[in-house]
Formats: C-alpha cells, structure tokens, sequence
C-alpha cells in the first residue's frame, strides 16, 4: 500500500513563472492539506482540501492555489515565483471519520528552487 | 499568532538511554496533536497521535503524554537509538470555519551518539 506520493521530486524554476505541484493521497483518505517549509523551520499550512473543496487556508497569498480531483489527488499551483518561495512542498493527507479528523500522514516533499 | 512551541531546539543522548521532548502549546480549544519525526531531506513521518480526551498513549518504543492544565505535551522514546536521531515536531490541530489545520513549532534536533 503507497503513501503519500508527491511529484516532482525537485524543480527549478525562476522568479515570475507558475509551477505546479501535484500529490497523491495513501489509499483510504480523503482529504489533502499542503504545506511550505523553509529551511532550518517548521511546515507552514497553505491550505485543506475536502471533497473537492478548499475548506480551510492559511496566511498565504492568492498566487497560491489549488485543486482536488474526484480521486483525492491535489495539485498545487503557484503563479507568478518569488524568490521566497524557494521551499520543500509538502502534503499531508488524512481521513475524516465522525466528524473528527485522523492521521495526516505526509509525502516526501517537493523542493522547490527559484532562482 | 498562536503557535505550538518547543522547550529545547537540541537535545544529545547517549544509546539506550530514555528521551523527552517537550512542547508548549498556546491553544487550549486545541483537541488533537501529533508528534512528527522528520530526516534531513524527508517528509515528516508520523509517530503517535493523542486527542485531548486522553492524558497518555503509549506506541512501540514511545510515549506521548498530554497535560491540558498547562498545556503541555510530551514524546518519550524509550532504549533511544542512532536512527532516532532526527528533528521532531509537535503539532497542533486547529479548528476553522470548515476544515483543519496544523500548527507547527520550530523542531527540537535529537542526536544520539553510540
């Protein structure tokens, strides 16, 4: 049984282009969250998606959006780099089960490079 | 902001012995927190989750212990090992309007010297 999935592993892009980052949850979860960790810190929450939804977002710019497929995969996509957004992309899936949610098991990440 | 916080940002042991790592955590409508274990390079991985209708919940080698009265949480990782050694996270899940988030503080670096 696969984890989490995350593609690609690194990328390089520079600064005013989009790029676009895509997770696949582990089998039997439903809902995908994304997170930005720079170096040396801890994962910052971007935003939760449920049933195809955004549900739930953190401190992050509009250049910073997303999408959930009908089979739970999410893509991430970020317009117009800065060099700030220089960072390991992580997702985080997880299961709702009585109105609670459980696990949130990672990826391995995206690096992302702007140069 | 509200964050979840560690006491230590480093913490050396020698192999076998016992370790604890402690957090602070600032929420206290917070219901469920998760310690992560994260190698350079990885994802965080999973370790022990516990909601906050527990005190204690034991896995194999670990312990994490809830305090809601000073808002405190623990990892205990007993017979401690080289390939312990790793930067771990506590979290804390926050609710909103319609889903969730976890709030993470910035990491205490185990290392553990044979």
């Amino acid at each position: 049984d696969a984890g989490v999935t995350q593609s690609p592993t690194h990328l390089i892009k520079t600064r005013g282009q989009q790029v676009t980052l895509r997770c696949s949850p582990k089998s039997g979860h439903d809902t995908v969250s994304w997170y930005q960790q720079a170096l040396g810190q801890g994962p910052q929450f971007i935003f939760q998606y449920y049933e195809e939804e955004e549900r739930q977002r953190g401190n992050f710019p509009d250049r910073f959006s997303g999408h959930q497929f009908p089979n739970y995969s999410s893509e991430l996509n970020v317009n117009a780099l800065l060099l700030g957004d220089s960072a390991l992309y992580l997702c985080a899936s997880s299961f709702w089960a009585s109105g609670n949610l459980y696990e949130q098991y990672f990826g391995p990440g995206t690096r992302l490079t702007v140069t | 902001g509200e964050s979840v916080g560690l006491h230590l940002p480093t913490l050396s042991v020698q192999e076998g012995d016992n370790s604890i790592i402690n957090c602070a955590y600032s929420n206290s409508a917070s219901d469920y927190f998760i310690w992560y274990k994260q190698e350079s390079g990885k994802g965080p991985q999973f370790i022990i989750d516990i909601r906050s209708n527990m005190d204690k919940r034991q896995g194999q080698r670990v312990t994490v212990l809830l305090n809601k009265t000073v808002k405190h949480l623990s990892l205990q990782i007993a017979a401690t090992q080289p390939g312990d050694s790793a930067v771990y996270f506590c979290a804390e899940n926050i609710w909103g309007q319609a889903g969730t988030a976890l709030i993470f503080g910035k990491g205490t670096t185990l290392s553990v010297s044979s």
